[in-house]
């Protein structure tokens, strides 16, 4: 049970470039979601699915866009990177949809990225 | 956009010793809370989730309390052990926010040998 994955780790981009991060979990999660963590902020939430062909805004989601076409993957696209964009990304997913508890968020290992 | 503030930022402590922390969040709307632990270069973990005003989880040396009325929630770890190095977030979720979750800063615990 691979649980969460996000590809790449690590990733290098000059400013103006594009690329898309990668999160798929085998859960069988509805909720899915991304964050971004900065040096002494929490995690804040870009953006997230309810389900598959359901995505919404979190607190920080300009420069970023996703998709949820299926139930399993949560892919994040930076059409135009920007410095502002360097950052640690989590990918997290859960089983907390109403009415079936209170289940945690589980996460993926990250993806740091630079942009210059 | 909602605030939730942990303290203190980061503490030392010797092994034995025992510390807590805090986790603030508004009072109203209250949904759950969570705890989770995340060690340097790994992703984060959960710890407990809390969702009464009242409630008290424990897990081994460590324990969490809530009290929803005034907005603070307690971690707890008794007898610290370096193991316990790691930083402690706490994330919240108000009821009518969808079912995501407003993060804290974090506090970060290093246990000294």
């Amino acid at each position: 049970n691979a649980g969460v994955t996000q590809t790449p780790k690590f990733q290098v981009l000059k400013t103006g470039q594009s690329m898309t991060l990668q999160c798929a979990q085998d859960m069988n999660h509805e909720y899915m979601s991304w964050y971004r963590q900065d040096p002494g902020m929490g995690l804040r939430l870009i953006h997230y699915s309810v389900g598959a062909g359901i995505t919404d805004q979190g607190e920080v989601p300009n420069g970023y866009n996703v998709s949820r076409s299926t139930t399993e993957d949560f892919p994040l696209r930076l059409e135009l990177a920007a410095p502002s964009q360097t950052s640690v990304y989590f990918c997290a997913s859960s089983n907390n949809f109403e009415g079936q508890g209170y289940s945690p968020l589980h996460f993926g290992n990250g993806t740091r990225l630079t942009v210059t | 956009i909602l605030n939730v503030e942990q303290s203190p930022q980061s503490l030392h402590v010797q092994e034995g010793d025992s510390t807590n922390f805090t986790c603030s969040f508004p009072s109203s709307n209250f949904y759950a809370l969570h705890w989770y632990r995340w060690e340097t270069a790994k992703s984060p973990e959960a710890l407990f989730v809390m969702t009464l005003n009242g409630d008290e989880k424990k897990k081994g040396r460590i324990s969490a309390t809530l009290n929803t009325k005034e907005g603070y929630s307690y971690l707890y770890i008794k007898g610290s052990q370096p193991e316990d190095s790691a930083t402690y977030l706490c994330a919240f979720r108000r009821d009518n926010y969808g079912q995501n979750f407003v993060f804290g800063p974090g506090t970060r615990l290093s246990v000294l040998p």
